[in-house]
């Protein structure tokens, strides 16, 4: 089946730090990378949806300088947090698709971020 | 907009019994895609199973079944036989079919407890 892997699966760090978290397709090319956010005990909320080789689309109230996505190619999509705060902790999940219509989105196992 | 809702905060059923999730959600659309992700206390998000909207008949995934009622817009999850792995969060989902922004709707979520 298809497998997303996600790295690091955990990451603590001083506030004001970047971190950059990978996404991966192993055995895939997915068109489309999704990234969401979930805080404790809550769904998963999107933040942003990652095309190959374009821009990323960010929801609403998603601060795109603070959360870079790159997605160079067609296995990986990346996302940076820049000058990350303790108020950015929290867990990170990507998906990706392979095509469009009814292709199930495939999901990593999450970073969990925790800024001190 | 389409929204999601698990009405059903946490759940509790006795080992080897029958326990049915709810879900509603709202949308205008006629063709779209509904979902049951399972998440564990790992984090991962794991289909558990997918149903078409244009498909009359409900799904079933082994212990997994659901009762689409397009009609009342209602999509409930019954696990038979119940197991401890079952124990986990539970997201119903829906992602639209009908144009190129096809992002995933989460529900909040319905914790499952799994009773021995």
């Amino acid at each position: 089946g298809a497998v997303v892997s996600q790295h690091p699966s955990r990451v603590i760090c001083k506030s004001g730090t970047s971190v950059k978290i990978e996404c991966r397709s192993l055995d895939f090319q997915a068109t489309t990378m999704f990234w969401y956010r979930q805080f404790p005990k809550q769904s998963l909320m999107l933040m942003a949806t990652s095309n190959e080789g374009s821009k990323a689309t960010y929801e609403q109230g998603v601060e795109k300088d603070k959360f870079l996505i790159n997605h160079a190619s067609l296995t990986l999509s990346t996302l940076t947090v820049t000058s990350a705060h303790p108020e950015d902790s929290s867990f990170y999940i990507c998906s990706a698709r392979v095509g469009t219509g009814n292709q199930p989105q495939h999901f990593g196992d999450g970073t969990r971020l925790s800024i001190l | 907009a389409q929204t999601v809702t698990q009405s059903q905060p946490e759940m509790s059923v006795q080992e080897a019994e029958t326990v049915t999730l709810s879900c509603t959600y709202d949308t205008s659309e006629s063709d779209y895609y509904l979902f049951w992700y399972k998440q564990p206390p790992s984090r991962q998000m794991i289909l558990v199973i997918r149903q078409e909207a244009y498909k009359q008949q409900n799904a079933t995934e082994n212990r997994f079944s659901v009762n689409f009622q397009k009609a009342a817009k209602s999509f409930s999850l019954k696990i038979s036989d119940s197991q401890l792995g079952d124990a986990a969060m539970y997201f119903c989902a829906y992602r639209s079919a009908m144009n190129r922004d096809d992002k995933i709707i989460f529900g909040k979520g319905t914790r499952l407890h799994i009773l021995p």
